[in-house]
């Protein structure tokens, strides 16, 4: 059975620093990996999904990365601001259409 | 930009009371979940369906949990009887797998229920 762990399940730092939260996931035969944000008491928001065969994908201040042998997965924040503050979640893919396993995710905080 | 919508938002029920979740999907999208969150953890999936059918129920508590998606479009969720450990988020997400394969799952806001 698929398990998917993040570290640090907490995080607190300053505004304007760089951060990288850390994904692992025992199974390597995924068919896609996502990254989401979770406000609180809100639904999920798409960050970034990285097919199996991709090493990473951008958009503005993220990058994720994917390394499926390892089993591994990081999502860097660059500069980071108050507004980034939420808990993200990784979730990983066996096949095109199934569903999604979840880490228990990062509760992130930016300080101002 | 077209969103997954959800209702409830909010539903408090007593425990061995009937509750049911409202989901529609995204326009266009084949594919529809329903996943539970407990608070502090990330979601699991419960039900998946392609269309009308269910694709994957495996970890549904059949006992008390049922789900349709009679015409492929929106989708309910029952719960009955409820009980404490039912507490929780429900969210609904639906997808359109592309003819390249890859696709990304979409999530409405969520039902929070309460039971007491």
């Amino acid at each position: 059975k698929q398990e998917v762990t993040q570290i640090p399940a907490a995080l607190s730092v300053p505004e304007g620093e760089n951060l990288v939260l850390n994904c692992s996931f025992t199974d390597s035969a995924i068919y896609n990996l996502q990254w989401f944000r979770q406000d609180p008491g809100k639904g999920l928001t798409s960050l970034l999904l990285i097919q199996s065969s991709q090493r990473e994908q951008t958009s503005g201040r993220l990058n994720a990365s994917l390394d499926k042998s390892s089993g591994r997965s990081t999502l860097y924040i660059a500069a980071s601001q108050p507004g980034d503050s939420a808990t993200y979640l990784c979730a990983v893919r066996r096949g095109g259409a199934d569903g999604l396993t979840f880490g228990k995710g990062t509760h992130l905080i930016i300080q101002p | 930009e077209a969103e997954v919508a959800q209702s409830p938002r909010y539903k408090i029920t007593e425990k061995s009371q009937a509750v049911a979740f409202w989901c529609d999907p995204i326009s266009g999208h084949a594919t529809l979940y329903w996943y539970r969150q407990i608070l502090g953890q990330g979601p699991e999936l419960l039900v998946q369906f392609q269309d009308e059918s269910v694709v994957d129920d495996s970890q549904l508590p059949k006992d008390r949990f049922s789900a349709e998606r009679l015409k492929g479009v929106d989708s309910t969720l029952k719960i009955q009887p409820a009980e404490l450990g039912d507490s929780a988020m429900y969210l609904c997400a639906s997808s359109y797998l592309s003819t390249s394969g890859g696709d990304t799952q979409y999530f409405g806001p969520g039902t929070r229920l309460t039971v007491l």
